[in-house]
C-alpha cells in the first residue's frame, strides 16, 4: 500500500458525459501528479499540483481539468467524454517535487461507453 | 524531447534465475533522476528502484540492482534470484527539469517455475 487513494475504483459512463476523479496524497507530501494509462498512448503526464498551484503540465486535454485544495486532496475532471478517454488513470504523490519518488495510487478505470 | 526506450516488449526467466531489462533514455540535462517501476497484473505502479544522475554508485534494493552507464544513457535493471511474484509488466521512467515523469513502453516479464 503506497498510502495514496484514490476514488472510485472503476467508473463506467456514457460519452458526452462528465465525471470527477478523487486523489488523496500520502500524509506529507505536497505535490499530487495525474497520468493516464491506455493501450495506444502508453503511461502518460497529464498535470501536476504543488501545495495548491499547478506546477507543471502535460498532454492534457482542454475538456479535462484537475485542482488541488486546502487539504492537498485532488481532483481531475474529465468532461464531454468520448470513448478515447477510456484509460486507467493514476495519482501519484510525492514530498515536493524535482525529483522526488512520485509513489502511486491504485488507479481509476474509466470506461466510456 | 526527452525520451524513454525499452527494446524488450517482452522476456522470460525461470525461477531462481537472473534477468536484465535493458532501457536507455535521450536527454540534454545534467541532472536527473531515473525509476524503473513494476505494474503486476493488480495494475497498481510499485517503486522498485531510484537512481539519481549525479551518484556513479549503482543502486540496489535487495534482488534488484541497476547498471547505470550516464555517458551511454542507460540505465538496466538486474533482477537476481527470481521469483514468480516478480512477473509483471516493468517501466523505466526518467524525470529531469520539466518535473514530468516520461515513461518508456514497458517490458512484459514472466517468470515460470
Amino acid at each position: 500500500d503506497s498510502g495514496v487513494t484514490q476514488t472510485p475504483k472503476h467508473l463506467i459512463t456514457a460519452t458526452g458525459q462528465r465525471v470527477t476523479l478523487r486523489c488523496s496524497p500520502r500524509s506529507g507530501d505536497l505535490s499530487v501528479y495525474w497520468y493516464q494509462q491506455s493501450l495506444d498512448q502508453g503511461l502518460q503526464f497529464l498535470i501536476q499540483y504543488y501545495n495548491g498551484e499547478e506546477r507543471a503540465k502535460g498532454n492534457i486535454l482542454e475538456r479535462f481539468s484537475a485542482q488541488q485544495f486546502p487539504d492537498l486532496h485532488s481532483e481531475l475532471n474529465l468532461s464531454s467524454l468520448e470513448l478515447g478517454d477510456s484509460a486507467l488513470y493514476f495519482c501519484a504523490s510525492s514530498v515536493a517535487g524535482d525529483g522526488d519518488t512520485q509513489y502511486f495510487g491504485p488507479g481509476t478505470r474509466l470506461t466510456v461507453l | 524531447a526527452q525520451t524513454v526506450t525499452q527494446s524488450q516488449p517482452e522476456m522470460s526467466v525461470q525461477e531462481a534465475e537472473t534477468v536484465t531489462l535493458s532501457c536507455t533514455y535521450d536527454t540534454s540535462e545534467n541532472n536527473y533522476y531515473l525509476f524503473w517501476y513494476k505494474q503486476p497484473p493488480s495494475r497498481q505502479m510499485i517503486l522498485v528502484i531510484r537512481q539519481e544522475a549525479y551518484k556513479q554508485q549503482n543502486a540496489t534494493e535487495n534482488r534488484f540492482s541497476v547498471n547505470f552507464q550516464k555517458a551511454a544513457k542507460s540505465f538496466s535493471l538486474k533482477i537476481s534470484d527470481s521469483q514468480l511474484g516478480d512477473t509483471a509488466m516493468y517501466f523505466c521512467a526518467f524525470i529531469g527539469s520539466f518535473q514530468k515523469l516520461v515513461f518508456g513502453t514497458g517490458t512484459r516479464l514472466l517468470v515460470s517455475p
